[in-house]
């Protein structure tokens, strides 16, 4: 098993630009959510899914959209970066709600100028 | 939502040390705690949780202690390597069990 994959790694956008981070999963797990890390904040949930077809906001969702057509992929748009955007991005998985351990991927590293 | 919080923020202590880190909760329904440990350039990955209905788990140097009263709980490595050094985050569920929030993470440097 790959586990969760994220692409790409590291990102430079210009502001206003749009861009698609991809995260897919071989685990067959139901539940997916993206987080963004900031120094000094930890780690805040951005939105998740908790199967194909299903999305909901998390912490901090404005700038951002989801979909989930597949069980495998949990794709995060940002439709118009803004410098505040800046952050590294970490998708993870899980069986399902509640009391299963999450999965990370490695994360991507989003500059945005 | 949860609010949690996380103490210290930097940590350091000589090899074979014990290292002790802190967390609060505000939400008295959240019921699931795991701690993730993140090495440099990688995703957190979960070392240890503990439910709600348990006030101590423990996994070979690792142990994880719960106060719901006090909604507070704290992991405790005993015997620390140097391969320990790495940033440690708290995490709490939500009621539902949808979300998760976490703790500002504390960097920890075992010094040879």
């Amino acid at each position: 098993n790959a586990g969760v994959t994220q692409t790409p790694k590291f990102q430079v956008l210009k502001t206003g630009q749009s861009m698609t981070l991809q995260c897919a999963q071989d685990m067959n797990h139901e539940y997916m959510s993206w987080y963004r890390q900031d120094p000094g904040m930890g780690l805040r949930l951005i939105h998740y899914s908790v199967g194909a077809g299903i999305t909901d906001q998390g912490e901090v969702p404005n700038g951002y959209n989801v979909s989930r057509s597949t069980t495998e992929d949990f794709p995060l748009r940002l439709l118009s970066a803004a410098p505040s955007q800046t952050s590294v991005y970490f998708c993870a998985s899980s069986y399902g709600l509640g009391y299963y351990e999450q999965y990370f991927g490695p994360g991507t590293r989003l500059t945005v100028t | 939502g949860e609010n949690v919080e996380q103490h210290p923020s930097t940590l350091s202590v000589q090899e074979g040390d014990s290292a002790v880190i802190k967390c609060t909760y505000s939400d008295s329904a959240s019921n699931y705690f795991p701690w993730y440990k993140q090495e440099l350039g990688k995703g957190p990955q979960l070392i240890i949780d503990i439910r709600s209905n348990v006030g101590e788990k423990k996994d070979q140097r690792i142990a994880v202690t719960l106060n719901k009263t006090a909604k507070h709980f704290s992991l405790h490595i005993t015997e620390t390597q140097p391969e320990d050094s790495a940033v440690y985050f708290c995490a709490a569920s939500s009621n539902t069990g949808n979300q998760f929030y976490f703790g500002t993470g504390t960097s920890l440097t075992v010094i040879p």
